[in-house]
């Protein structure tokens, strides 16, 4: 079985902090994706990333970078949180290429900010 | 740009009935594949049904199926002989031919009562 793991599922942080989110998968799997989840507005993509330390910005990239060093991990970065940023992040990652495949999703972490 | 449309935040069903729910995208392309997720209250989401729109058979996958009208750009999901397990938030999804990138609808969440 694919498995998406995120480092936390919950996590608050206060105004101004850079914030840290990890998204590790196990399945070998070209692309990588940063989604947020907000009531009413769904998931809209924030970055992906389709190989090593490639990435492209999503729908709503302000505020938000991403590195990714090594295939299996792919990090969301806040550099300066805001309260505006307070939302579910999920995690998704595919194999490239493949016709119809799915995208397998994390957990998602809840992050407040404060 | 491609959009999808879930026109009911929220829906409800009796154990063992069916119900359907609704979804429709926008696109001026021809080929391109069509998701429904679902998200329990933990959060993982999970695929639970794909169509291609080049085939014009509906998918089924056990008590899930969808009607594909491809000339109306609807793709519902009926659920039939609902179970509590069924209770979720449901996504709507569009992904092109030539990109991995998905693109979501808003949401739909599904209540079951026994």
């Amino acid at each position: 079985d694919v498995k998406v793991t995120q480092s936390s599922r919950y996590l608050v942080k206060r105004t101004g902090e850079k914030v840290f989110l990890e998204c590790v998968q196990d399945m070998d799997h070209e692309n990588m994706f940063w989604y947020r989840q907000d009531p009413g507005l769904g998931l809209r993509l924030i970055y992906f990333s389709y190989d090593v330390k490639m990435k492209e910005k999503g729908d709503i990239p302000e505020g938000y970078s991403v590195s990714r060093e090594k295939k299996e991990r792919f990090s969301l970065i806040l550099e300066s949180a805001s309260t505006n940023q307070t939302s579910m992040y999920l995690c998704a990652s595919t194999p490239r290429g493949t016709v119809a495949d799915t995208q397998y999703f994390g957990p998602g972490t809840r992050l407040t900010v404060l | 740009a491609q959009t999808v449309t879930q026109s009911q935040p929220e829906m409800s069903v009796q154990e063992a009935e069916t119900v359907t729910l609704s979804c429709t995208y926008d696109t001026s392309e021809s080929d391109y594949y069509l998701f429904w997720y679902k998200q329990p209250p933990s959060r993982q989401m999970i695929l639970v049904i794909r169509q291609e729109a080049y085939k014009q058979q509906n998918a089924t996958e056990n008590r899930f199926s969808v009607n594909f009208q491809k000339a109306a750009k609807s793709f519902s999901l009926k659920i039939s002989d609902s179970q509590l397990g069924d209770a979720a938030m449901y996504f709507c999804a569009y992904r092109s031919h030539n990109t991995d990138k998905l693109i979501f609808g808003t949401g739909t969440r599904l209540q079951v009562f026994p």
